[in-house]
């Protein structure tokens, strides 16, 4: 059973470069999220998803982007990386639409130079 | 703006001791939920509990909600080396979808 799987596990990027990190789970979930993590600041939500179709903005929406064209899949895209960026990102999903219990992936460390 | 905020910010204790975390939080919530996250890994959902209940049990997991102090406790009994973590609370602030939003975590060490 592969839960969540997210790619790739770690990447290092130029400033100015576009990016998207693959998420993928297997659970039929509803919900999907994506979160960043830094030192000190915990996870902060940067879009999430209720369903197939429909998105929305988390705390920490600006610079990324997401779709959700299927209930498998949601692919967070940096248009233009920046240094600010540099980030442990972690994709989530949830059976949904009322509340329950996240599934983690293991995490994409994401760095911008 | 984070919701949660966990006490302390670090905990060191010994095998076979109690581990005690606590968080606070800002708003009205659904439900409060505790994670652990091994270093390097994704988070592990531990348990949930919901905004109409006040303690909740799960192997040697207590948790305590008091939603007029707007705080959470996590209590691990008998802490073993493998509870090496960090530990985080996530509230949902009851907007109707659920967005978890989380603190910034205990790290948890125990000795041998």
């Amino acid at each position: 059973i592969a839960g969540i799987t997210q790619a790739p596990t770690s990447q290092i990027l130029a400033a100015g470069r576009r990016m998207t990190l693959r998420c993928t789970q297997d659970m039929r979930h509803n919900a999907m999220y994506w979160y960043r993590q830094d030192l000190g600041l915990g996870l902060r939500l940067i879009h999430y998803s209720n369903t197939a179709g429909t998105t929305g903005k988390g705390e920490v929406p600006d610079g990324y982007s997401v779709s959700r064209a299927n209930t498998d899949d949601f692919p967070l895209t940096l248009a233009s990386a920046v240094p600010s960026q540099t980030s442990v990102y972690f994709c989530a999903s949830s059976p949904g639409p009322g509340d329950g219990e996240l599934f983690f992936g293991e995490g994409s460390r994401l760095t911008v130079l | 703006s984070q919701q949660g905020e966990e006490d302390p910010q670090a905990l060191s204790i010994q095998e076979g001791e109690n581990a005690t975390m606590n968080c606070s939080y800002k708003t009205s919530i659904n439900n409060l939920q505790w994670y652990r996250q091994n270093s390097g890994r994704g988070l592990v959902h531990l348990i949930l509990i919901r905004s109409n209940e006040r303690e909740k049990h799960s192997g040697r997991l207590r948790v305590t909600l008091d939603t007029s102090k707007k705080s959470s406790s996590l209590l691990i009994t008998a802490s073993r080396a493998a509870d090496t973590a960090s530990y985080f609370c996530a509230t949902d602030p009851n907007t109707g979808f659920q967005k978890l939003v989380f603190g910034t975590g205990t790290r948890l060490l125990v000795s041998p």
